[in-house]
């Protein structure tokens, strides 16, 4: 059984810092990986899609890495914002028909003024 | 334009009531879910439907039905609603599914249920 565990839960960090959020799973035969984030109030946006066969994903100042033989990805958010304040959650994606992923637990990010 | 479209945004009743949820989304997707995110925050798959016909069935009660008039609507009817059944319900819909490409999913903004 899939399980995906996102560390820290929570982050707060000064305005133009780096964000660093982990995800890692267990189950290594996964077809792809999504980043998303959630508003509150509101549903998920997709950020960055990476296939298994890729190394990362990069869409301005997001970049995306995916280890998929550790079982590890990491979203990279440069010079943070407090507009980046949200909850990021990352979803594998081990069933190629039926695309079911499978959701960690989220880190909430706050990025200070 | 609303991409993903849910309602009602906030539904609240008693428990042992039967409710709906509907969804409709207009960007021409062939396949639909259903995901149930509890107090907890944890987002997990309930139902998926591809061409009108469900390709993803969680375990959940069969309280749970979810019924796709066509491709663009994939609507949720919950039995004799339980206590346990609070938490926020997101639809979502994708161009398709198996192919690189079609497997980006688009969120509703939710639904939020509270069983008194």
């Amino acid at each position: 059984k899939q399980e995906v565990t996102q560390i820290p839960a929570a982050l707060s960090v000064p305005e133009g810092e780096n964000l660093v959020l982990n995800c890692s799973f267990t189950d290594s035969a996964i077809y792809n990986l999504q980043w998303f984030r959630q508003d509150p109030g509101k549903g998920l946006t997709s950020l960055l899609l990476i296939q298994s066969s890729q190394r990362e994903q990069t869409s301005g100042r997001l970049n995306a890495s995916l280890d998929k033989s550790s079982g590890r990805s990491t979203l990279y958010i440069a010079a943070s914002q407090p507009g980046d304040s949200a909850t990021y959650l990352c979803a594998v994606n081990r069933w190629a028909a039926g695309n079911k992923l499978t959701f960690g637990g989220g880190t909430r990010v706050l990025v200070k003024p | 334009d609303t991409a993903v479209s849910q309602t009602p945004k906030y539904l609240v009743t008693q428990m042992g009531n039967d409710k709906s949820i509907k969804c409709e989304q207009n960007l021409g997707h062939d396949t639909m879910y259903w995901y149930k995110q509890d107090s907890k925050k944890f987002l997990k798959i309930m139902f998926s439907y591809n061409n009108k016909e469900l390709i993803i069935n969680e375990t959940v009660p069969n309280r749970f039905s979810p019924k796709s008039p066509d491709k663009a609507h994939l609507n949720l009817h919950i039995n004799s609603l339980e206590l346990g059944d609070s938490a926020v319900y997101f639809c979502a819909s994708s161009q398709g599914v198996g192919l690189a490409g079609k497997n980006i999913q688009y969120f509703g903004a939710g639904t939020r249920l509270s069983v008194l």
